[in-house]
């Protein structure tokens, strides 16, 4: 049974680039959100995305986006990269009916910005 | 603002003994906190949750408290080993799957 799977595992980009993250969520689940946990950090909420919209939202400017799609998967995109936004970007599933049950995180994608 | 914090950053303990992480939160309305471990190139790991309308719970090794009174919570690890080296969050579920983390523990275990 497959779980979180992200793509790529790590990513070099330059400062004022743009980057797509991508996520395939655990197999039966619906809802996928995103964080960003810079190092030595705990993960921040970016945002979530259920039924191809997005739901939820943290504390993150609008260079941060996102899409899901109607196989469930999802895409994180970052424009106009900052040196800050170098991180380890996560993504999590679930299956938004059972209210935080089974709440999956994937391995993350490393993002540096130089 | 960040609701869920802890109190350490690094802990260390030896081989064999029992762990214990600490964690405080500040909204008491708050009503389902989750135990995460992330090992070093990995995503958080759930270990155990625990809603409020419970004081404790346990699982394979691993004990949840859960003060009220106070808005504290801890994970008990009972004879730790080496595999349990790792950063702990303690995290809360603020609906509809918005899960957010306080800053971590990293677990030493000596020899």
């Amino acid at each position: 049974d497959a779980g979180v799977t992200q793509s790529p595992t790590h990513l070099i980009k330059t400062r004022g680039q743009q980057v797509t993250l991508r996520c395939s969520p655990k197999s039966g689940h619906d809802t996928v959100s995103w964080y960003q946990q810079a190092l030595g950090q705990g993960p921040q909420f970016i945002f979530q995305y259920y039924e191809e919209e997005e739901r939820q939202r943290g504390n993150f400017p609008d260079r941060f986006s996102g899409h899901q799609f109607p196989n469930y998967s999802s895409e994180l995109n970052v424009n106009a990269l900052l040196l800050g936004d170098s991180a380890l970007y996560l993504c999590a599933s679930s299956l938004r009916s059972l209210g935080g049950y089974g709440y999956t995180f994937g391995s993350g994608t490393r993002l540096t910005v130089v | 603002g960040e609701s869920v914090g802890l109190h350490l950053p690094t802990l260390s303990v030896q081989e064999g003994d029992n762990s214990i992480i600490n964690c405080a939160y500040s909204n008491s309305a708050s009503d389902y906190f989750i135990w995460y471990k992330q090992e070093s190139g990995k995503g958080p790991q759930f270990i155990i949750d625990i809603r409020s309308n419970m004081d404790k719970r346990q699982g394979q090794r691993v004990t949840v408290l859960l003060n009220k009174t106070v808005k504290h919570l801890s994970l008990q690890i009972a004879a730790t080993q080496p595999g349990d080296s790792a950063v702990y969050f303690c995290a809360e579920n603020q609906g509809d799957d918005k899960i957010i983390f306080g800053k971590g523990t990293r677990l030493h275990i000596l020899p």
